[in-house]
């Protein structure tokens, strides 16, 4: 079946960088994109990028300047890189499988991220 | 970026009442809205895509309409497994973007 999970650090320096990465199975790459989307506790949904099938991504243009999504097709895992966090970046970070023209159907059950020092 | 306001941010409703969500668009999104229900600590339950189509799973007392702008999501007859956050999302322009929510509680 679909699966999707994300794992990464709980805790990061303000100024730091943030990786994260989202293994997925039951599908390939190849075949969907994989956006990632995080959620401030107790607010709303943001979607932060994409990396789609062919390996080309999309990035939100606030976050533009700081956030790189990458992927390893041979180990199903898809990579979230973001930089110079601050405290409004502490937010749940969730990965979420796209087919074009689709809207996200199967999501992973997100992991919190805390920016503090 | 398209804009989605959804309204109400919060309802409140008893068992067994129909509850109306709206969310419109900055701009025609062309039918290329769907519905999420999230529950606290879980992550979003995609209900409906293409403004009616139910996913399998979803219950037929979800459902979905609208055209141009102007969108609905409807449940009728709450049950208690549907208290929960709702969400549209606008897919059909870069980026996708996400309507601020409605939280759904009993009276």
């Amino acid at each position: 079946q679909v699966q999707l999970k994300e794992s990464g650090p709980g805790l990061v320096q303000p100024s730091e960088t943030l990786s994260l990465t989202c293994t997925v199975s039951g599908f390939s790459l190849t075949s969907y994109g994989v956006n990632w989307v995080r959620q401030p506790p107790g607010k709303g949904l943001e979607w932060m990028g994409t990396i789609w099938n062919d390996g080309s991504t999309d990035y939100n243009s606030a976050l533009k300047s700081r956030l790189s999504i990458s992927r390893d097709t041979s180990k199903s895992q898809v990579f979230l890189k973001m930089n110079s966090l601050q405290t409004e970046d502490t937010a749940i970070y969730l990965c979420a499988r796209e087919a074009n023209w689709e809207p996200f159907d199967y999501w992973g059950q997100g992991v919190m991220v805390t920016v503090s020092s | 970026d398209i804009q989605m306001t959804q309204s109400p941010p919060s309802l409140s409703a008893s068992l067994g009442d129909k509850v109306t969500i709206t969310c419109q668009a900055s701009q025609n999104i062309n039918k290329y809205i769907a519905w999420y229900q999230q529950k606290p600590g879980k992550a979003p339950r995609l209900l409906i895509r293409y403004t009616s189509t139910l996913e399998s799973g979803t219950p037929s007392r979800f459902s979905g309409s609208g055209s141009g702008r102007d969108y609905s999501f409807s449940i009728s007859n709450v049950e208690s497994e549907d208290i929960a956050s709702y969400y549209c999302l606008q897919y059909v322009n870069l980026p996708d973007t996400f309507g601020a929510g409605t939280k759904l509680e009993l009276k």
